[in-house]
């Protein structure tokens, strides 16, 4: 069965810092990897998506940038932490249009 | 562009229905979403309708998609407890090879004993 890992569960990282959360999938090959962001009060937004390895899209632009140096591994990352990039990160996979199967979350916070 | 427009709280009382309530812009989207989130986690699919369905009736839960106004519901009957979560209304853009999903900004569900 497939299985998806994303850590930290909880960051907390001053501003300026740099970060890096990582996700990898379990039980599958060549998925579709997608980073969501939910910011508090707010719905969730499509950071960055990619459909193998190497090839990444991002849908909104920020000081974020994904990576995906392996087939089910995905990558987020920044130089710099702002304080408006707190909230809670959510990885996800996908095989065909039907189903996104979700990590259990980063909750991550700059101070 | 897409758009996914939700209420962002309900509260109803152990024993009634719940409806939950999403508007949609894409008029082309493939299939429509209910997702489910629970305290700290991650999201998980509740159903699922065809854009060329008018309802999908599954065990409590019913869709109604009405595509004339891009009008998509979430009906919960005899809600429980258990499902105080946040329901998440999401569209699939067509002819997006990508399988990535736009969400609405979630409603959360509070269930009343």
């Amino acid at each position: 069965s497939q299985t998806i890992h994303q850590w930290p569960a909880t960051l907390v990282q001053p501003v300026g810092s740099p970060l890096s959360l990582e996700c990898t999938v379990e039980g599958t090959s060549n998925p579709n990897l997608y980073w969501y962001r939910q910011a508090a009060g707010r719905g969730l937004q499509l950071l960055f998506y990619s459909v193998g390895i190497g090839q990444i899209s991002s849908e909104v632009p920020q000081n974020l940038s994904a990576s995906r140096p392996q087939d089910r591994q995905f990558i987020l990352s920044s130089k710099k932490l702002l304080l408006s990039d707190s909230g809670f990160y959510l990885c996800a996979w996908a095989r065909d249009i039907l189903t996104l199967h979700f990590g259990n979350g980063t909750r991550l916070t700059v101070t | 562009g897409e758009d996914v427009e939700q209420s962002l709280f309900l509260s109803v009382r152990e024993g009634d229905s719940s409806v939950i309530n999403c508007t949609y812009t894409d008029s082309s989207s493939t299939y429509l979403y209910w997702y489910k989130q629970e305290p700290g986690a991650g999201l998980q699919l509740l159903t699922y309708i065809f854009s060329n369905m008018d309802m999908k009736q599954d065990q409590r839960l019913t869709v109604l998609l009405n595509k004339k106004d891009k009008h998509l519901s979430l009906r919960i009957a005899d809600t429980q407890t258990g499902d105080s979560a946040i329901y998440f209304c999401a569209e699939s853009p067509k002819g997006d090879s990508s399988y990535k999903l736009i969400f609405g900004s979630g409603t959360r569900l509070l269930v009343r004993p």
